[in-house]
């Protein structure tokens, strides 16, 4: 059985762009969450999706957003990137909502200039 | 408000001896509890769980965590460690609102030979 899949797993972006990551849940899991990774602020939850519509968002400003598409895949698009955004960014995988344990992506590690 | 505390950051031990990484919940509701260990530059993998029942949960890898509803803990044990157990490690609680969990904010383990 596949484990989540997270692309592209590196990415460089320039202040003032914007990016969009993907992530492919376990086959059958149809809620997708999103976290942040920084040293300083250790794990933040920003969003969760599940049957495309978001659940729950995290304290983040509006530059962050997401959608989920039909077959549970998931995308996160950050706009007018700033340099406090470089960041290792999780994708976490659960069954259902409110369901309990969540399996996590490699992550796509986040780099702004 | 939910929130995990790890008080060690850090923690270095000899391969062969015994492990206890600490951890401090505070929730509103019967918690579920989790243990994830993060290689570095890869995501999160789960190590074990608690939901409900046998206070003492066996995971992967030849850990096991407790739980202490008196104390608000849920310590991972590992009886001897390997070389390859040098990772971090987060505690985490949740779900609250839909998926969205509570991590601690890891100790990193090193295992000297």
């Amino acid at each position: 059985k596949a484990g989540v899949t997270q692309t592209p797993r590196y990415l460089i972006k320039t202040r003032g762009q914007q990016v969009t990551l993907s992530c492919s849940p376990i086959s059958g899991h149809r809620s997708v969450s999103w976290y942040q990774q920084t040293p300083g602020q250790g794990l933040q939850f920003l969003f969760e999706y599940f049957s495309e519509t978001q659940r729950n968002k995290g304290n983040f400003p509006g530059r962050f957003s997401g959608r989920q598409f039909s077959n549970s895949r998931s995308e996160m698009n950050v706009s007018t990137l700033e340099l406090g955004d470089s960041a290792l960014y999780l994708c976490a995988s659960s069954l259902w909502t409110g369901g309990g344990e969540a399996f996590f992506g490699q992550g796509t590690r986040l780099t702004v200039v | 408000a939910q929130s995990v505390t790890q008080p060690d950051i850090h923690i270095t031990v000899s391969e062969g001896a015994s492990l206890e990484l600490r951890c401090n919940y505070s929730y509103g509701a019967t918690p579920y509890l989790f243990w994830y260990v993060q290689s570095p530059g890869q995501g999160l993998q789960l190590l074990l769980k608690y939901f409900s029942g046998d206070t003492l949960v066996q995971g992967i890898k030849g850990f096991e965590a407790e739980f202490k509803r008196s104390q608000s803990s849920f310590n991972l044990r590992k009886p001897s460690v390997h070389w390859s157990d040098a990772a971090e490690y987060f505690c985490a609680v949740g779900p609250n609102t839909g998926n969205q969990f509570y991590f601690g904010t890891g100790t990193s383990l090193t295992v000297i030979p």
